[in-house]
């Protein structure tokens, strides 16, 4: 069955980065764009990009140009976003989940992001 | 980027209504939008994609309709189990945007 299993919570200071990961298993890694998509506390959901996981090919929403890295690893089948210079804005939960022509049919179980001196 | 609007934000409901929310597009996204459930804690689910065809294992008591910019997701015969937030996603255009959701609760 298919699983997307994201990494625990993270307790960052301001200025700082994280990475952030999602491994993917049930199913062939490379097959299906990874997306990546971000709620604020008690907010509504904001689509950040996807990853092909078998190109490495990118597409970002311009506001998360400058915050996200998506990579991959395929030998793990692992997906990841790196955050960097996170401010008090970024604390949010973020998820991961895959895309097909029926939409986000798997999603990982969102990882707490928390930005705190 | 394209705005999608949801209407309204809040429900009271009742189990056994009949319940009909609905969601906008600042432009034309033809039949690409989704419906997803979030339930307090829980990740987004998928209920309905193409903005009609339910996704597998999907109750029939849940009907997504619409082409364009106004779309419109109807829970027939709402069950206890159905208060959660609701939000739609559009795909035709870059970024990727979700409505601001709609919350069910209880009367």
């Amino acid at each position: 069955q298919v699983n997307l299993l994201q990494s625990g919570a993270a307790l960052v200071k301001p200025g700082a980065s994280v990475k952030l990961s999602c491994k993917a298993s049930g199913y062939t890694f490379t097959d299906y764009y990874i997306h990546w998509v971000k709620q604020s506390h008690g907010k509504s959901l904001e689509w950040i990009g996807y990853i092909n996981p078998n190109s490495g090919y990118t597409n970002y929403n311009e506001k998360f140009k400058s915050k996200a890295t998506l990579t991959v690893d395929k030998s793990t089948n692992t997906a990841y976003m790196e955050l960097s210079r996170l401010t008090s804005e970024d604390s949010a939960t973020y998820y991961c989940t895959r895309w097909a022509r029926v939409g986000f049919a798997y999603w990982g179980q969102g990882t707490l992001v928390t930005v705190s001196s | 980027n394209t705005v999608m609007t949801q209407s309204p934000t809040s429900m009271f409901i009742s189990v056994g209504d009949r319940v009909t929310m609905n969601c906008k597009a600042s432009q034309n996204v033809g039949t690409n939008v989704d419906w997803y459930q979030q339930k307090t804690g829980q990740s987004p689910k998928l209920l309905i994609y193409g903005a009609s065809n339910r996704y597998t294992g999907v109750p029939d008591r849940f009907t997504g309709s619409g082409s364009g910019t106004d779309f419109t997701l109807t829970i027939s015969n709402m069950q206890a189990e159905d208060l959660a937030v609701y939000y739609c996603l559009q795909y035709n255009y870059n970024p990727w945007t979700f409505g601001g959701g709609t919350k069910l609760e209880l009367k």
